[in-house]
């Protein structure tokens, strides 16, 4: 298996601009976890979803992120406008379904730079 | 969560085995204790978890006190690859990595 795969790995855009992050899981896994990490924060968990749908999203900053999950190989993330604050390496996880509830496969990350 | 703490740094020889020490004195009867490692530009990999009984797997061994109030992370044979973050979590409802250990490992 290729593990969590995201696009694209790098992406640098200037403020206002909407950004798209692309994940697809680990094939057999029903949930699906999205993070930042910056080096105030840390890492920080945005979203989750099973099944393809969002559970919680008490993570999620503000409205300007979005998050969808059309089928089981498959999400993004979107932040309309971005801004530099948004800056960060953004994580997609998954996880198998019935295994155990933290025993998560984490992707390369896609590091964000908003100018 | 339970509060987890962890040394900020330690050093090991190469092919010595690391130990990885953590504390979670105020985890509860049903907390699980997981172990990840973050090595530099990559995603966090989970290693590790345990209740009650000392774990092992193809990585790790996970050695928990009979209190369940710390516990132990062994590399058996460390290598340079294992110079990472080493992060132990309690999660309640969510994962929430602290600072983890910044494990060096010594030519």
């Amino acid at each position: 298996d290729a593990g969590v795969i995201q696009s694209p790995r790098h992406e640098v855009t200037e403020m206002g601009q909407e950004v798209t992050l692309r994940c697809k899981p680990i094939s057999g896994h029903n949930s699906l976890f999205w993070y930042r990490q910056t080096m105030m924060r840390g890492l920080e968990l945005l979203i989750y979803f099973n099944n393809n749908v969002p559970i919680d999203d008490s993570g999620m900053p503000e409205d300007r992120f979005s998050a969808k999950m059309p089928n089981a190989s498959f999400s993004t993330l979107k932040i309309q406008p971005s801004e530099p604050r948004d800056s960060a390496v953004y994580f997609c996880a998954s996880r198998l379904a019935g295994g155990p509830p933290y025993e998560q496969y984490f992707g390369p990350g896609t590091r964000l730079t908003v100018t | 969560d339970a509060k987890t703490t962890q040394p900020p740094s330690m050093d090991c020889a190469e092919g010595r085995a690391a130990n990885l020490p953590c504390n979670h004195s105020t985890i509860s009867g049903n907390e699980y204790v997981y172990w990840y490692r973050q090595i530099h530009s990559q995603g966090p990999q989970y290693i590790i978890h345990g209740l009650k009984n000392n774990e092992t797997n193809e990585m790790a061994s996970l050695i928990i006190t009979e209190d369940r109030k710390s516990s132990t992370l062994i590399l058996p044979h460390a290598t340079l690859r294992d110079t990472a973050v080493y992060y132990c979590i309690a999660p309640d409802d969510k994962i929430i990595f602290g600072k983890g250990t910044r494990l060096h490992i010594l030519p």
